[in-house]
């Protein structure tokens, strides 16, 4: 079975750093990109970014890009999600899931994208003073 | 970006009834197109690629159809379990969008 186990909730204040990670396991890890989604409270979805598990290629949304870093360990089989500075707005839900691309993407250019399947537990990240 | 509209929503529909939800385009996306499913306080869990490809072990009653930028998710006959939110998400082009969800609640 297929299954992305992601790290527990967390809480933090604002300036703290953070990583969560996001553990896939059932499939072989280095022949699927990985992403993240984030769900702020009683919101929708939003897509954060992805990584190439095989060489750490990684593509952020523009919303996202500066603001977190993405990075994978294929020897564990498991990808990250971190903060160098939390804000308050940073409280979410966050969700890792294994994403299925064209072999012959890059971050740079790729014919099509692709659909999120299966997903994780998600983490709640609470950040408060 | 692509903006993905959602309509309606809310949906209020009783059990064993039909239930019709719409994804807007703001352009052409072809048929990249993904619908998800969520319970309250559960993951999204994916239900429809490729616009009308049906994931595996999702039943015959969901159904999804459209191109271009119109496209529809119907449920034939609403079970108490597919009381849920609904998100389309738009994969022809990065960055990747969702729509902002229809819910569908008991009539």
């Amino acid at each position: 079975e297929v299954q992305m186990v992601q790290s527990g909730a967390e809480v933090r204040e604002p300036g703290d750093s953070l990583k969560i990670s996001c553990k896939g396991s059932g499939y072989s890890f280095t022949n699927y990109w990985i992403g993240w989604v984030r769900q702020m409270p009683g919101k929708g979805l939003e897509w954060m970014g992805i990584i190439n598990p095989r060489d750490s290629d990684i593509k952020y949304s523009p919303s996202f890009e500066g603001q977190v870093t993405i990075s994978v360990d294929k020897s564990i089989s498991t990808a990250y999600l971190q903060w160098s500075s939390l804000r308050d707005s940073d409280t979410a839900t966050y969700y890792c899931a294994r994403h299925d691309l064209p072999r012959q993407c890059s971050s740079i250019s790729c014919p099509w994208g692709s659909w999120f399947d299966p997903w994780g537990q998600g983490t709640l990240v609470t950040v408060s003073s | 970006e692509i903006v993905m509209t959602q309509s309606p929503a809310t949906l209020s529909v009783s059990p064993g009834e039909r239930a019709t939800l719409s994804c807007r385009a703001g352009q052409s996306i072809g048929n990249f197109l993904a619908w998800y499913q969520q319970k309250p306080g559960q993951t999204p869990r994916l239900l429809i690629s490729g616009a009308s490809t049906r994931a595996t072990g999702i039943p015959v009653r969901f159904s999804g159809s459209g191109s271009g930028t119109e496209f529809t998710l119907t449920i034939s006959s609403l079970q108490s379990e597919d009381f849920a939110f609904y998100y389309c998400q738009q994969y022809y082009v990065w960055p990747y969008t969702f729509g902002q969800g229809t819910k569908v609640e008991i009539k």
